[in-house]
């Protein structure tokens, strides 16, 4: 089956640090690519969305200059998180949809970040 | 806006015990609806889904009903395993909101011997 990686699978910072997380599609190219924040018992929620070439849409609330997506490739894209705070502490989750298949997204297993 | 609210966990149920997890929906238009599972260290995986009233939808002894009259889709399955441990996220994607998917807080699971 559709598999997507996410790397790293958790990372420690300093307040003030930049963090990269990549998203890839590792059997499939994905037309679209989604990125989720979930806190502890809450739910996934939708941060942006990506499609490969073009500028990432944001959701309403999230700060587009400190949440930098890039979606390079089919297969890869990536979330900075700029100049990271606490409170930017939490889980993030990428998911890849593949055109043919319009209902279906592909989950990473998710990166948890920590910023002391 | 849509919203899905799902049952609090953790439940926690012996092996062979029948499974209910409630999910209700708000969305506006004829939204599709999804089941997915996500096991410990692992990534979200699709269980099942349903994209119509009436629909059930169905996979590895899971099944949901998309109920448009109570906005539902329990999930529900007759005997769990120990192995169906895992946490279960109830979702929708709305008709006019492309492909993205809204989320319930997800049923933490627990099946034991």
């Amino acid at each position: 089956g559709a598999v997507v990686s996410q790397h790293p699978s958790w990372v420690i910072c300093k307040s003030g640090t930049s963090v990269k997380i990549e998203c890839r599609s590792l059997d499939f190219q994905a037309t679209t690519m989604f990125w989720y924040r979930q806190f502890p018992k809450q739910s996934l929620m939708l941060m942006a969305t990506s499609n490969e070439g073009s500028k990432a849409t944001y959701e309403q609330g999230v700060e587009k200059d400190k949440f930098l997506i890039n979606h390079a490739s089919l297969t890869l894209s990536t979330l900075t998180v700029t100049s990271a705070h606490p409170e930017d502490s939490s889980f993030y989750i990428c998911s890849a949809r593949v055109g043919r298949e319009p209902d279906t997204q592909y989950f990473g297993p998710g990166t948890r970040l920590t910023v002391l | 806006g849509n919203s899905v609210t799902q049952m609090e966990g953790p439940v926690t149920l012996s092996e062979e015990a029948f499974l209910t997890i409630n999910c209700t929906y708000t969305a506006t238009g004829y939204p599709s609806l999804f089941w997915y599972v996500q096991y410990p260290g692992e990534g979200l995986q699709l269980l099942l889904k349903a994209t119509k009233a009436d629909d059930k939808g169905s996979n590895k002894g899971f099944e949901a009903t998309y109920r448009k009259e109570t906005t539902s889709f329990h999930l529900e399955k007759g005997s769990v395993q120990v192995s169906d441990s895992a946490v279960y996220f109830c979702a929708l994607r709305g008709s006019n909101s492309g492909y993205a998917l809204n989320f319930g807080k997800g049923t933490s699971l627990l099946v034991t011997p």
